[in-house]
């Protein structure tokens, strides 16, 4: 039973334009989403977070949108550079120290 | 200040043997958490440590188990190997239950199993 969902397991994008990874979840109990980074012979980094209680989040380049009613968050970076080529796994928990659910990862290529 | 360290990097065992995984976590952090993640796959959570106690525990069997030392660190142990434990294991630690915080994750430990 996949509760966190990536369906698209590649992405390729541009030098400069925006890359938008999706996510989809089933359990309506979740209310804490992640968002990590892996590069080859690395663990994941964190990237950002958002809370059920927001419907967007922005760090810099990085804006993570939350649609509750959905079920569906996405991840946009803009503008895309060459160093953000790597997998992006969504994850997804419930506040009160429940696990972490990862969805299967999206492999982003952004080309210069 | 180091992050999360794992040993070792890689190892090879065969079917039906006992591994040992350790962990030691980002200084400040108190809990660990053991994810498996299998080639093309996601990390599945396996299993979290909170105050040297198994807190949360994910779908795998009893072969899989793990200890908390009072400094924090962890090991996570696997009994009789199957083919299919074949995969990457990885350590996260937080400070506080995950679930409510960020984790930061070692670079992991690569099991093959033949």
């Amino acid at each position: 039973d996949q509760q966190v969902k990536q369906n698209s397991p590649s992405l390729s994008v541009q030098e400069g334009r925006i890359s938008i990874l999706n996510c989809d979840y089933t359990n309506s109990m979740f209310d804490y989403f992640l968002w990590y980074k892996k590069y080859p012979a690395e663990g994941p980094t964190f990237l950002i977070s958002i809370s059920s209680i927001k419907d967007k989040n922005e760090d810099g380049r990085f804006t993570v949108f939350l649609n509750k009613s959905a079920k569906h968050l996405s991840l946009h970076i803009v503008p895309s550079q060459p160093g953000d080529s790597a997998v992006y796994f969504c994850a997804a928990s419930q506040t009160g120290g429940f696990k972490t659910i990862f969805g299967a990862g999206t492999r982003l290529f952004v080309k210069a | 200040d180091a992050g999360v360290t794992q040993s070792p990097t890689h190892l090879i065992k065969t079917r039906g043997q006992q591994v040992t995984l350790r962990c030691s976590p980002k200084s400040g952090h108190d809990t660990v958490s053991w994810y498996q993640q299998a080639l093309g796959q996601g990390p599945q959570f396996i299993f979290q440590y909170y105050e040297e106690e198994e807190r949360q525990r994910g779908n795998f069997p009893d072969r899989f188990s793990g200890h908390q030392f009072p400094n924090y660190s962890s090991e996570l142990n696997v009994n009789a190997l199957l083919l299919g434990d074949s995969a990457l294991y990885l350590c996260a630690s937080s400070k506080g239950l995950a679930g409510d915080y960020e984790q930061y994750f070692g670079p992991g430990t690569r099991l093959t199993v033949t």
